[in-house]
């Protein structure tokens, strides 16, 4: 069983939908959650981070993470055309246990116009 | 201020060469992660490099191998190249501690 799952999609909405996308992990140690929005034949770019639990908003992006069911979310509110890339979800443990990011496969979405 | 760079953006090799990847990081960063991405899938953690050493390792064979240099940049080395090497190389920098790694454009590699 992989660490992180992810839904790789694609996911195709219309333009101003309300979408929705969601990673669980099975390693209970995590406790910084990221998403990153990775275009084609481009580097992930750093969209939201949240830490263990909670919601964050920024602008047309929240990101949720419900610890107790190991599930974390990505929504994306008005969505535009632009918005259509690859969002992956990555995760890491506490400090002292290292920097590394594990990643899900990613979830390709397309914002039909 | 420059973001992450990494050199060279493609590259082609044969079966059995070796090849190195560079990276320099994000302006005030001292931490260097490499991380593989197979196509369709989402990166792999290579290793990091701090203050010059190898500070964590991903579950990747001694084939890959890096330096970080004291001016913080990185360098990725993979010997004896084999077919499944082939992927999109990605470039991280942080502050050491801090949660969040900015990733370069990554150099795609392909082995033949």
């Amino acid at each position: 069983q992989k660490e992180v799952e992810q839904d790789p999609g694609p996911l195709s909405v219309p333009e101003g939908a309300i979408v929705s996308l969601n990673c669980t992990y099975s390693n209970s140690a995590f406790q910084y959650f990221m998403w990153y929005r990775q275009y084609s034949r481009k580097g992930p770019e750093l969209l939201m981070y949240t830490y263990s639990r909670g919601n964050k908003e920024d602008g047309r992006f929240t990101a949720q993470v419900d610890k107790s069911s190991k599930y974390i979310s990505l929504f994306i509110r008005d969505s535009q055309p632009s918005d259509s890339a690859t969002y992956l979800c990555a995760m890491k443990e506490k400090k002292s246990s290292g920097d590394k990011l594990t990643f899900g496969t990613g979830t390709r979405l397309a914002v039909r116009p | 201020d420059a973001g992450v760079t990494q050199s060279p953006t493609h590259l082609i090799k044969t079966r059995g060469q070796q090849v190195t990847l560079r990276c320099s990081p994000k302006s005030g960063h001292d931490t260097v992660s490499w991380y593989q991405q197979a196509l369709g899938q989402g990166p792999q953690f290579i290793f990091q490099y701090y203050e010059e050493e190898e500070r964590q390792r991903g579950n990747f064979p001694d084939r890959f191998s890096g330096h970080q240099f004291p001016n913080y940049s990185s360098e990725l080395n993979v010997n004896a190249l084999l077919l499944g090497d082939s992927a999109l190389y990605l470039c991280a920098s942080s502050l050491l501690g801090w949660e969040t790694q900015y990733f370069g454009p990554g150099t795609r590699l392909l082995v033949l």
